[in-house]
């Protein structure tokens, strides 16, 4: 069973709408963690990283939680842009052997 | 660009053959990720090293795959004697260090094996 899980797998969304991303994960001890945006064909590009001390974390319309105890994180989007299709990629962080457990990604368009 | 660099960016090549993949860390970086991703999946670790140093490989590196880092700077990825199973995109990703140092990926090479 995959360490990380995320839900939905993919979601189609008009412009101008929000919309949340879930990722719920099993890593134990937990050091960090992160989500990436990957467009088709191209890398992922980290969009934020947490410590398991932060429960929130913003970059741009592009806002991250985390809930340690339920292990448990999201990322919101708000007012999505076309440009915001793409894979979102929850990534969790052992502790210890700093090993990145990578969730399969959210499948996000964004339709005109 | 001082990014993470990968080249080539896509190979085609015919079951049976050698391929090689190079990776260019972002210059400061002293660790250096290969992961390999399927379509609609994450990628998933095969190797890193800390400078020239292969540290950990991953058991879905197996004795086909090589990868070196000779100078501690860019990397290469081999395959031998590929399989159609190979086909996947190979990411490369590079850090400072370890614990919440970010990394970062570069393009990566899609591999499609005929």
């Amino acid at each position: 069973k995959n360490q990380v899980e995320q839900s939905p797998q993919s979601l189609i969304i008009l412009e101008g709408k929000n919309c949340t991303l879930q990722c719920n994960y099993t890593v134990s001890p937990f050091s960090n963690l992160r989500w990436y945006k990957q467009d088709t064909g191209r890398g992922p590009v980290s969009l934020t990283i947490m410590t398991f001390s932060e429960n929130t974390k913003s970059n741009g319309r592009y806002t991250a939680t985390l809930d340690a105890d339920t292990k448990q994180s999201s990322l919101h989007i708000t007012a999505s842009q076309l440009s915001d299709s793409a894979s979102y990629i929850c990534v969790v962080s052992h502790y210890g052997n700093n090993r990145l457990a990578f969730g399969k990604g959210n499948q996000v368009v964004v339709i005109p | 660009d001082t990014g993470v660099s990968q080249n080539p960016r896509h190979k085609i090549t015919k079951r049976g053959q050698n391929v090689t993949f190079r990776c260019d860390p972002i210059s400061e970086h002293n660790r250096l990720y290969w992961y390999r991703q399927t379509l609609g999946q994450g990628p998933e670790f095969l190797t890193y090293f800390q400078n020239e140093a292969q540290l950990e490989k991953s058991r879905l590196l197996s004795d086909r795959f090589s990868a070196e880092r000779p100078k501690g700077s860019f990397s290469t990825l081999e395959i031998q004697r590929t399989e159609q199973g190979d086909s996947a995109m190979y990411l490369c990703a590079s850090s400072r260090g370890q614990g919440k140092h970010e990394q970062y990926f570069g393009p990566g090479t899609r591999l499609t094996v005929t």
